[in-house]
This record gives structure tokens, sequence and C-alpha cells, in this order.
């Protein structure tokens, strides 16, 4: 595969469940992002990391737990979640940290939390 | 901070027609300036950026955008849309310091009708 991938695209839990979702990137990047999109909002960058050391929390609950074993995955472990906490979640790889690094996303994951 | 407004949430045109999608922003310092797009279950893709020199920009599609910092505005404009052209126009920003951070729009759904 090609590009950055996300499994699983769609993922329905109850608020007591734990899960994880996964991204992988193909491209080579050392920067990864992991971004929520809400309806009718704009994107909010949740967590950075760059050469597998997160270099950005942006004030997320602790409920998100990110996890970069590489700079080719990452992944986002989800525990005792809230309705509000439905949204697609959004990857994105670039080849370091820095505003000219293009980002590249993947495809997100729809989470939907009963 | 830098923030960006998006006033249109949903712009509908007819196909060949031409077409303009607004964006303003406002930080204290100099940004660079980005378009995405993000076709239906897909991520975002870039459409093209200001970085520095000229103020038109063209990027992939069909698809130009004037920077005009007296009136900060970065607006997206095509002459001739297709029906493929049916998506969710985001506009962001990012610092010209070292930050990596995007900071997006809400977005601009345009809907081309035949």
């Amino acid at each position: 595969e090609t590009g950055v991938t996300q499994t699983p695209r769609h993922l329905v839990m109850g608020m007591t469940n734990k899960k994880s979702l996964k991204c992988e990137q193909h491209l080579g990047h050392n920067a990864m992002y992991w971004y929520k999109q809400s309806a009718k909002k704009p994107l909010e960058l949740m967590f950075v990391y760059n050469f597998k050391e997160q270099t950005e929390n942006n004030s997320v609950p602790s409920r998100f737990s990110p996890e970069c074993p590489n700079s080719s995955h990452l992944f986002l472990h989800l525990h005792t979640l809230q309705p509000e906490d439905s949204a697609l979640y959004l990857c994105a790889s670039s080849p370091r940290e820095g505003a000219l690094n293009e980002q590249f996303f993947g495809p997100g994951t729809r989470l939907t939390v009963l | 901070a830098q923030s960006v407004t998006q006033l249109d949430s949903q712009v509908p045109v007819f196909e060949e027609a031409p077409v303009e999608l607004r964006c303003n922003y406002s930080s204290s310092v100099s940004v660079y300036l980005f378009w995405y797009v993000q076709y239906p279950n897909q991520g975002l893709q870039l459409l093209l950026k200001y970085l520095s020199g000229s103020t038109l920009v063209k990027g992939i599609n069909g698809f130009e955008a004037e920077f005009n910092k007296s009136q900060t505005s970065f607006h997206l404009r095509k002459p001739s849309v297709h029906i493929s052209d049916t998506a969710e126009y985001f506009c962001a920003v990012s610092r010209m310091d070292s930050s990596y951070k995007l900071i997006f729009g809400s977005g601009t759904r345009l809907l081309v009708r035949p």
C-alpha cells in the first residue's frame, strides 16, 4: 500500500470499551499527527510525534492515549470515551515537523461512542 | 494566536460556472497559507500553498488563490467547475517560524450541480 492508511475505517464503541486506532504511513516520513474532525468545526490538532518523540499534546483528555513505536506507525488508544468524542479521527504524516513540510492525510476513522 | 474564518459553510454552483471560496485570517505574525480539499470518505489533500513570492498561486485541478495581505485574505477560485469538484475545502495557516501547527478554518462545502 502507498500513502497513509488508517484502520479501522469505522468504529462503534460503548463508553466503557477500550479500543485502538491504527495509522501507518509508507512515505518514509518522520513526523506523524492525530487530528479530530467534528461536524461544523475546524480540524483540531491532538498530538504530534517527530522521530518517535511526542512534541505536542494539545490539551487532550487522558482518555486518549497516543503511541508511536516507530516512525511508520501511530496508534491512538481509547478508553472510557464520552459521546461528544464521536468524530472523524484523521492521521497525517510529513517529512518532519515544520510549516514548509506538506502533511499527507489518511482517510480517517469514523468513531461513534454510544 | 492565529485564526481562520471561512464565512460560507456551503456554496452551491452549476457545472462550468466560476466559483470563489472565501478565506480570511487573523495573525500577529507573518503566516504561510494553504488550501486543502477533502473528497467524500477521504482524507485531506493539499490543493495549493502560499509561502512567499507571487501573490497568485496556482494549484492542482485548475484551482488558484490570491494572497491579499492588506485584506488578510486568501480566496480560492476556479474559472469553470466540474461535478467532480464537489468536496469540502479547508483554508489553513501556519506561522512563519519553526511551528508545524496548521490552524484550519471550519470548511466550505462546494456543491456542483449539473
